[in-house]
């Protein structure tokens, strides 16, 4: 079973503008996951954020968490064409070894 | 090597095979995972290793699935009698730790059951 959702499931914007993409989940986290796959190709790992952070930023890319709601967002700012692709949040438990549970995704379309 | 290595990268078996897909993870990192991926869903977990132990299989959908890791580095996952609802990406992950940390993709086994 999954544990996250991911909202919206699809969004397709034009390059340049925001990308924003939640994620709710269901049970207590280590640390919560985004990764980013595109179209036949494996999971590529974007930024991981611990239950005791609030916001971590990378490049273009920005993570908040707020475990008293149980939910994430990622933004992708001044999008690009090729930030197509399918992007999945992943909730990590330590007490398996940081396995991680996937929710079903959002597949983000970035028209040139 | 560089990454998580998979073979083969396509599969396709005629029901009631058996097949086995291999994983390569990458040197030295200690957590080694499987996961299945059906068409437009997020990985789904089948097993976990720490090393060469099993500590997890409570994702293998049946007794048909078996996992090994037997010296600790290259994993095979065997998939016995394939059913057409095994079609799916086998997807192997590997971690240097075992806590917060990334876990690191290969490309995948796309297996096909006709």
């Amino acid at each position: 079973s999954q544990q996250g959702e991911e909202d919206p499931q699809a969004l397709s914007i034009q390059e340049g503008e925001n990308a924003t993409m939640n994620c709710s989940y269901k049970t207590s986290i280590n640390n919560l996951q985004w990764y980013r796959q595109n179209s036949g190709r494996g999971l590529v790992h974007l930024i991981l954020i611990r239950s005791n952070e609030r916001e971590k930023h990378s490049g273009r890319l920005r993570v908040t968490l707020d475990t008293s709601k149980k939910s994430s967002s990622l933004l992708i700012t001044a999008s690009r064409a090729a930030d197509t692709a399918s992007y999945f949040c992943a909730t990590g438990d330590n007490n398996a070894g940081n396995m991680l549970t996937f929710g079903g995704g959002t597949r983000l379309m970035v028209k040139p | 090597g560089a990454g998580v290595s998979q073979s083969p990268r396509y599969k396709v078996a005629k029901r009631g095979q058996d097949v086995a897909l291999r994983c390569d993870p990458i040197s030295g990192h200690v957590s080694l995972f499987w996961y299945q991926q059906a068409l437009g869903q997020g990985p789904e977990f089948l097993t976990y290793f720490q090393n060469e132990a099993q500590l997890d299989k409570s994702g293998l959908p049946s007794d048909r699935f078996f996992a090994e890791r037997p010296e600790g580095s290259v994993s095979t996952l065997k998939i016995q009698r394939t059913q057409q609802e095994d079609s799916a990406v086998y997807l192997c992950a590997s971690s240097f730790g075992t806590g917060n940390t990334e876990a690191f993709f290969g490309q995948g086994t796309r297996l096909t059951v006709v």
